[in-house]
C-alpha cells in the first residue's frame, strides 16, 4: 500500500519562506505531486517531481529524494494567499490514481 | 467555462435516500477521478473510469456506492441508501490519460445525510 506524512500546520509571516516536508512508503514509485487547496475548494495541481531533485516554478519549488523517500515543497515570499491546505500525493494502481497525504494547513500571518 | 463542472455544489438527504453526484469533465478529457473528503483529512480515491469502462474502482465500497462515464453525458456517482458515515465533500477530477499525476478537479459537492 501506499502512505504519506506530512505535518498537520505550519504557519509563518507574510514575506517569509516555508518547507512542507512529505515522506512517503510507496510500493513502485513513479513521482511526487503537490496540490493546493483553500478552504474545502476544488484542489489545484501545484507541481509534479519524477526525479531527484529542484523543480522551481515562480515562488514555489518542490524537491524529491527518491532514495529517501522524501520531498518538500518550498513556498517563498509568502502571501496572505498562500493561506491553504497543501497535499502531498503519489499516482498508484498502476499510477493512475492518486493517494494523498493528510494535508498539512498552512497559516500566513501578517 | 472549459474546467471540471460537479454539480449539485451542495446536496442534502435523508438516510435511506438516493445521492447522484455528476460530473463533467474538462474539455478534451476522458478519464475521470472520483475522490471523498472528510473534514480535516486528505482526499480518498474511490473509482477511475473512462468513457463507458471502470477501469479502478479499488477504492470503492462494494455495497451501495456505482460510478458510470455513458458514452454521452456526464460521469454520475451514485450512492443508495445513504447513511450519516456518507457525509463528505465528494471531488471530481479528469485529466488526458497522458499525465495522471496532474489532475484537474472541480469544486466538490457537499453532500450532508441527515
Amino acid at each position: 500500500g501506499q502512505s504519506l506524512e506530512q505535518p498537520s500546520e505550519v504557519t509563518a509571516v507574510e514575506g517569509a519562506i516555508v518547507q512542507i516536508n512529505c515522506t512517503y512508503q510507496t510500493s513502485g514509485f513513479y513521482g511526487l505531486s503537490w496540490y493546493q487547496q483553500h478552504d474545502g475548494g476544488a484542489p489545484t495541481f501545484l507541481s509534479y517531481n519524477a526525479l531527484d531533485g529542484l523543480e522551481e516554478t515562480g515562488r514555489f519549488s518542490s524537491f524529491l529524494s527518491r532514495s529517501d523517500s522524501y520531498g518538500y515543497l518550498l513556498l517563498q515570499e509568502l502571501q496572505m494567499k498562500d493561506s491553504a491546505s497543501y497535499f502531498c500525493a503519489v499516482p498508484s494502481g498502476s499510477a493512475r490514481q492518486l493517494t494523498f497525504g493528510s494535508g498539512t494547513q498552512l497559516t500566513v500571518l501578517p | 467555462n472549459a474546467g471540471v463542472m460537479q454539480n449539485p455544489r451542495h446536496l442534502v438527504r435523508r438516510r435511506g435516500q438516493e445521492a447522484r453526484l455528476r460530473c463533467s469533465p474538462m474539455k478534451g478529457h476522458s478519464h475521470v477521478y472520483w475522490y471523498r473528503q472528510l473534514p480535516e483529512e486528505g482526499l480518498k480515491f474511490m473509482v477511475y473510469l473512462q468513457k463507458e469502462n471502470i477501469i479502478d474502482e479499488s477504492g470503492m465500497p462494494k455495497e451501495r456506492f456505482s460510478a458510470e462515464f455513458p458514452k454521452e453525458g456526464p460521469s454520475i456517482l451514485r450512492i443508495q441508501q445513504v447513511v450519516r458515515g456518507d457525509s463528505a465533500a465528494y471531488f471530481c477530477a479528469s485529466s488526458d490519460g497522458t499525465s495522471h499525476h496532474e489532475q484537474y478537479f472541480g469544486p466538490g459537492t457537499r453532500l450532508t445525510v441527515t
